[in-house]
């Protein structure tokens, strides 16, 4: 089993629409939850962060994480052709005896399309 | 801009030649991460500084690479007889103010023929 896991893509939306993207993770420790967005040739850009079970709305992004299923998901909402991308979901693991504070684990990536 | 810099942007190199890569991280921050990214997958960890101290290293890691960080401040990581395998991009990362969420540098991208 993956320690990090994304929904199987690519995933294309009309623009306008809601994407959905879905992670899991493995490690009941991990503490901290983060998307990444990284256009074709670049480096990945954080885009949301949430630690705590529920919610978190940024603008037309929204992440939601839910710890009991080891579940974290990111909706875009009125999708754009400017957020085709990869989506990266990443996690910081259980602490492991203070040596590797902050160490992002990631999934494989979602590639997110938006047709006009 | 993330206020994480790396140098050169785009690499290529033969097989077998050595390769080094500069990172200087967002400033004043005393943690700094390499990570390796292949087409089609996610970033994978390498290695961690806290300061100058070398306190973590990847499997992925082999005896080809070494990563220093002197005095605390830039990192380099250095590949030795380069094989095709290396080609990726290399990622440098470094903590924002919240101390947990990771900022990236533009990464080098390795070529190696």
């Amino acid at each position: 089993q993956k320690e990090v896991e994304q929904n199987s893509g690519p995933l294309s939306v009309p623009e306008g629409a809601i994407a959905s993207l879905n992670c899991t993770y493995s490690d009941r420790g991990s503490q901290s939850f983060f998307w990444y967005r990284q256009y074709s040739g670049k480096s990945p850009e954080l885009i949301m962060s949430i630690y705590s079970n529920g919610d978190k709305e940024d603008g037309r992004f929204t992440a939601q994480l839910n710890k009991a299923s080891q579940y974290v998901s990111l909706l875009i909402r009125d999708s754009q052709p400017s957020d085709s991308a990869t989506y990266l979901c990443a996690v910081i693991r259980g602490w492991a005896g203070g040596t590797s504070y902050g160490k992002l684990t990631f999934g494989q990536g979602t590639i997110l399309t938006v047709h006009p | 801009d993330t206020g994480v810099s790396q140098d050169p942007r785009h690499k290529i190199t033969k097989r077998g030649q050595n390769v080094t890569f500069r990172c200087d991280p967002i400033s004043e921050h005393n943690r700094l991460y390499w990570y390796r990214q292949t087409l089609g997958q996610g970033p994978e960890f390498l290695t961690y500084f806290q300061n100058e101290a070398q306190l973590e290293k990847s499997r992925l890691l082999s005896d080809r690479f070494s990563a220093e960080r002197p005095k605390g401040s830039f990192s380099t990581l250095e590949i030795q007889r380069t094989e095709q395998g290396d080609s990726a991009m290399y990622l440098c990362a470094s903590p924002g103010q919240g101390n947990t969420e990771a900022f990236f540098g533009q990464g080098t991208r390795l070529t190696v023929v």
